[in-house]
């Protein structure tokens, strides 16, 4: 069984401030590693796909970083605003060959006007 | 818009009955994946399938079933329901270059099954 953990499970953040959570995952046999935001009502969006080791993607405010060899990813919101308010999902896919992402239990975000 | 349509998006049944839940990837994925969250539960991959071929298994139970049709449309079969089987079923394309696992996933809206 794969452990992926997401921390914090939730955070509430002033609106206007950066914040960041964690994603866990084993750090041998690793593949891939996708972001997904999930906003209330709406279905995951895919947001990054980091594969190498020192990954750093961005988008718009958003980025995220990845290290594999201590089994981490961080997600980092800069200047948070009222719609980043969404549970964010972290996506790790080991390399035994089946490709299947397993899911972090999210961190739930809310930004606070 | 993800471009991924699922049918129907509410589906009330009571335990013991039988569901289809159909899904139609984005035109040109190849690939796709159900996923299955529960109340008390995050987002379970369920099976995933590639140009009609079943491609990775997760926690399916045996009383589901999925297929993948030469048009790429999907179909997950829910049969002698149970209380539990209550959840929102989402189900994902994406395209496969260089390994379906380095392309982001298009999610469609999900279909709501509540088993009485």
């Amino acid at each position: 069984i794969l452990n992926v953990e997401q921390s914090p499970q939730s955070l509430h953040v002033q609106e206007g401030d950066s914040t960041n959570f964690t994603c866990s995952f084993p750090s041998s046999n690793f593949y891939a590693l996708h972001w997904y935001r999930w906003e209330t009502a709406k279905s995951p969006e895919a947001l990054f796909v980091m594969t190498l080791n020192g990954d750093e993607k961005k988008k718009g405010r958003i980025s995220a970083t990845l290290n594999t060899k201590e089994g981490y990813s961080y997600l980092y919101i800069k200047g948070s605003q009222p719609e980043d308010s969404a549970t964010y999902l972290c996506a790790f896919i080991s390399n035994f060959g089946n490709e299947k992402l397993t899911f972090g239990t999210g961190t739930r975000l809310t930004i606070i006007p | 818009d993800s471009g991924v349509t699922q049918t129907p998006k509410h589906l009330i049944t009571a335990t013991g009955q039988r569901v289809t839940l159909r899904c139609s990837p984005r035109s040109g994925d190849l690939s796709v994946y159900w996923y299955q969250q529960s109340l008390d539960q995050g987002l379970q991959f369920l099976i995933q399938y590639y140009n009609g071929e079943e491609r990775a298994k997760g926690n399916i139970l045996e009383r589901f079933s999925a297929q993948q049709f030469p048009d790429l449309h999907s179909e997950l079969n829910l049969s002698s329901l149970e209380l539990g089987d209550s959840a929102l079923y989402f189900c994902a394309s994406s395209v496969v270059e260089g390994g379906t696992g380095y392309n982001e996933q298009f999610f469609g809206p999900g279909t709501r099954l509540t088993v009485l």
